[in-house]
Order: structure tokens, then C-alpha cells, then sequence
């Protein structure tokens, strides 16, 4: 079983609403990513959390935003989106964040997102 | 730039066949380490395997086995005896840090689709 948890699995949401993506991870890890998966495409970055400051934003759009309570929560904030905004979303996780590129990342099972 | 090439999209095969996956990828760095995933219909990227640059010992998990040649920039995953639930979505990915504090970066292949029939 993983231990990236994420919340909900699935979510319909027009596009004028605010909702929000739930990922937690308890492995101490001190760095959490979001990806974002379109169908038959592997993961694209969107953001990376290093000691609970955002270290990397992948020039997404404003509508998507990012926000890490603690160590141990990360959140994405979704507001007016498109239909083509539409994917899955994961939450991941990594032990350090120091200039140590062979850190194993782990995934959640991600939150599958549709916008009508 | 790194990337990594799956070159097979979708591979068939029946229960009890072995299957390889090709990986094939390329980068200036001289340590670097490599990924393979697996992604079921569920979603979920399952970690697989890590290996460094400097170590080119084949690794075999089970009925998992990978061969890593770096004289051809290729990472190879061979599954013997295929079962039905190893039908999934396989990656293959190269990490690059992305600063000294930033955490990593994964480049992933497109994936090879693996289907496997009874």
C-alpha cells in the first residue's frame, strides 16, 4: 500500500468552483511534488515543496495553487478551471531535498479530476 | 537536455510469456540514476527499481530482472513468466536535481502499455 495518501480519489467540478486536492505523506520525507497526468502521457512536473517552501514552479497557471501546511500535508488549491484541465493529479513525496538527484520519489494513488 | 525513450508503445503477450521492456536514454551527467515504474488502471505509480550510473550489476526481484548497459545508454526490464496483473503502464525515468535544495526531477519515457492475456 502506498503511503502518499491523497484525497478525494475523484472529483467533478464546474468551472467556476474552488476545490481542493489533499495529499499526506508520514515517511518524513521533506520534499512533495504535484504532478499532473493526462491520459496515455507519462507525469509532468507542476510543483516541487522543499522544507515546506515552494522551491519550483513549473510555469503553471494561476488557477492551480499550491500550498504545503506542514511537513507532512501538501494541498492544491483549484479555482476556474478549464475542461482540458481535466487529468490526474499526484501527490509524491521524496526523502531530502539536498542536491541528491538518486532520492526515490513516491507516489500517491492520485485524485482523477474532471471539469465540466 | 535528459531524455528517455520507450520505443514500444504497446506489447501483447499471453500468461506465462517473458517480456522485455526497453529503455533507452540519454544525459551529460556523469552520475545520474534511473527509474522504472509501473502504473496500473488505478493510477498509482508503483516504484520499481532505482539504479545509479556506477553501478551496472543486473538486478533480479522475483520474476523482475533489469539490465543496465551504460556502453548503450539502456535499461532494460525483462518479466518472466508474465501474469495477468502484470498488465500496467510501465515507465522508465531519469532523475536530475534541480538545485541544491530543490529536490529532483524525473524525466519519463511515454511508457509501454503491457497487456497481458490468459
Amino acid at each position: 500500500d502506498t503511503e502518499v495518501t491523497q484525497t478525494p480519489k475523484h472529483l467533478v467540478m464546474g468551472m467556476t468552483n474552488k476545490k481542493s486536492l489533499k495529499c499526506e505523506q508520514h515517511m518524513g520525507h521533506r520534499a512533495m511534488y504535484w504532478y499532473k497526468q493526462k491520459a496515455k502521457k507519462p507525469p509532468e512536473l507542476m510543483f516541487v515543496y522543499s522544507y515546506e517552501k515552494l522551491s519550483i514552479n513549473e510555469s503553471v497557471p494561476s488557477r492551480f495553487s499550491p500550498e504545503c501546511p506542514n511537513s507532512s500535508l501538501l494541498n492544491l488549491h483549484l479555482h476556474a478551471l478549464q475542461p482540458e484541465d481535466s487529468a490526474l493529479y499526484l501527490c509524491a513525496s521524496s526523502q531530502s531535498p539536498l542536491r541528491k538527484r538518486g532520492n526515490t520519489i513516491y507516489f500517491g494513488e492520485g485524485s482523477w479530476l474532471t471539469v465540466v | 537536455a535528459q531524455k528517455v525513450t520507450q520505443a514500444q508503445t504497446e506489447i501483447s503477450v499471453v500468461e506465462k510469456e517473458d517480456v522485455t521492456l526497453d529503455c533507452v536514454y540519454e544525459t551529460r551527467d556523469t552520475t545520474y540514476y534511473l527509474f522504472w515504474y509501473k502504473q496500473p488502471p488505478s493510477g498509482e505509480l508503483v516504484f520499481l527499481i532505482r539504479r545509479n550510473s556506477f553501478d551496472e550489476q543486473n538486478e533480479i526481484s522475483g520474476r523482475y530482472s533489469w539490465n543496465f548497459q551504460k556502453s548503450t545508454s539502456s535499461f532494460n526490464f525483462t518479466i518472466t513468466a508474465s501474469q495477468v496483473v502484470d498488465s500496467a503502464v510501465y515507465f522508465c525515468a531519469l532523475s536530475e536535481a534541480v538545485g541544491e535544495t530543490s529536490g529532483s526531477r524525473l524525466t519519463f519515457g511515454e511508457g509501454t502499455q503491457l497487456t497481458v492475456n490468459p
